[in-house]
């Protein structure tokens, strides 16, 4: 079946570091979704990307989406204390469900 | 942003109890929603599709006589639990499908983390 694949499953950084996690689907998406979960707390959508190359940017967040649409990344420049978190990607599947992947453990040491 | 709310946020039960989890959407209609299960340090597993007005659709070894699933009315999914065990204790969340135009975004309820003792 479809998976979604994420890597690396934890980094830890010191606090003005960047961080990358990085998502690859075994198929073609039509749009991928990010969201972050905080510690004891609930995933929270992040932004959705649905075009082959798109790039976005919410502060010192930048998405990118994949020229072929089976990869995405996010990365996180001088990252602060604030964005200790999992970060999951999550691609649609028919029905409108969603496959996220295993999830990106950021800590952030000050 | 649209709210999805859940209730209870914390429940402890003995072993062999139902446990009822309510999930709605406080400020939209939601013809689809969805639960999932995450143990901890892992992924969300999703579990089952809860469907307004017709039978809810579940993923590949869930138990639907074990995870009933209720979606009564646009704003309003019900998870239970039957005859819970230790090994069902976990964290369930649901999620609410809110579609605009190309966008389809799950926006997710605060989760239940279920003891069963």
């Amino acid at each position: 079946g479809q998976q979604v694949m994420q890597i690396p499953q934890y980094q830890h950084v010191q606090e003005g570091e960047d961080f990358t996690t990085y998502c690859n689907s075994s198929t073609t998406l039509s749009n991928i979704q990010w969201y972050k979960q905080r510690p004891g707390g609930h995933p929270v959508f992040l932004i959705q990307l649905v075009k082959s190359g798109e790039v976005k940017k919410q502060k010192r967040l930048t998405f990118q989406f994949g020229e072929a649409k089976k990869n995405s990344s996010l990365h996180i420049t001088a990252t602060q204390t604030t964005d200790v978190g999992t970060y999951f990607c999550a691609g649609p599947v028919q029905g409108g469900k969603l496959i996220f992947g295993q999830g990106t453990e950021l800590s952030v040491k000050p | 942003g649209a709210v999805v709310s859940q209730h209870p946020s914390r429940v402890i039960c003995k072993s062999g109890t139902s446990v009822k989890i309510e999930c709605r959407s406080l400020d939209f209609q939601a013809t689809t929603m969805f639960w999932y299960r995450q143990f901890p340090k892992q992924s969300l597993m999703l579990m089952a599709t809860s469907n307004e007005g017709s039978k809810a659709t579940y993923e590949q070894g869930v138990e639907k006589d074990k995870f009933l699933i209720n979606h009564a009315s646009l704003t309003l999914s019900t998870l239970t639990v039957t005859s819970a065990h230790p090994e069902d204790s976990s964290f369930y969340i649901c999620s609410a499908r809110l579609i605009s135009g190309v966008y389809n975004e799950q926006f997710f309820g605060p989760g239940t983390r279920l003891t069963v003792l």
